[in-house]
């Protein structure tokens, strides 16, 4: 079975640019998440998605993230304009359903350096 | 609200036991979950726990206390391999049942 992939691997910019992630979840699995990881702290949920559809965005910046799964499998996350604050790791992640036991398969993220 | 505590480091020797902690406060807990992650690569599963007990599963055993809001994980016949963060999640039941992570525990095998 083939992973969660995710691009580009790194990407360095300077503040005020834009930059856009892509992720591909594992086949089959309605469930997409996006979390941001800074150096040192554990993964922060961005936004969910179950299929095309958000269902927890609530710690999304919203003035400058954005992110969408029009067809129900490849989702992308915007950032625009960055910030130097925004420099992290930006993990995807899918499941195959919300059930409480299903685990979450991670990709293996974009290290964003904000310059 | 939500808050997932753990060490935030912790160093053991290669072929000893060792116990990482996870303490949580959430509304509507709905399992617990603890990933592995080495540095620069992706968070890899571990284990998951709903109801009290322990889970175990090779050199690696899970337990958790819902009354008390507590679990751990622990590591038997430690290898130089298991030298990562080991992160503590828990779902969060509702409409989203989302999944909250603690900060990890970077734990260092010594030789």
């Amino acid at each position: 079975e083939a992973g969660v992939a995710q691009s580009p691997r790194y990407k360095i910019i300077e503040k005020r640019q834009s930059v856009a992630f892509w992720c591909n979840p594992i086949s089959g699995h309605a469930t997409l998440y996006w979390y941001q990881q800074i150096l040192g702290q554990g993964p922060k949920l961005l936004i969910q998605f179950q299929n095309n559809g958000v269902v927890d965005d609530s710690q999304l910046p919203k003035d400058r993230f954005s992110a969408e799964r029009l067809k129900g499998v490849d989702s992308t996350l915007k950032i625009q304009p960055a910030k130097l604050e925004d420099s992290a790791v930006y993990l995807c992640a899918s499941s195959s359903s919300r059930a409480q036991g299903s685990p979450l398969h991670f990709g293996n993220g974009t290290r964003l350096t904000v310059t | 609200g939500q808050n997932i505590d753990q060490p935030t480091e912790m160093t053991a020797t290669e072929g000893a036991i060792v116990q990482i902690n996870c303490t949580y406060q959430t509304s509507g807990f709905n399992g617990l979950f603890w990933y592995q992650q080495h540095a620069g690569e992706a968070p890899t599963f571990l284990s998951y726990n709903v109801l009290d007990g322990l889970e175990e599963k090779g050199r690696f055993s899970s337990f958790l206390s819902r009354s008390k809001g507590y679990s751990y994980l622990l590591l038997k016949e430690l290898q130089m391999k298991d030298s990562a963060s080991y992160l503590c999640a828990v779902r969060r039941g509702g409409a989203t049942n989302k999944l909250i992570f603690g900060t990890g525990t970077l734990l260092a095998v010594q030789p």
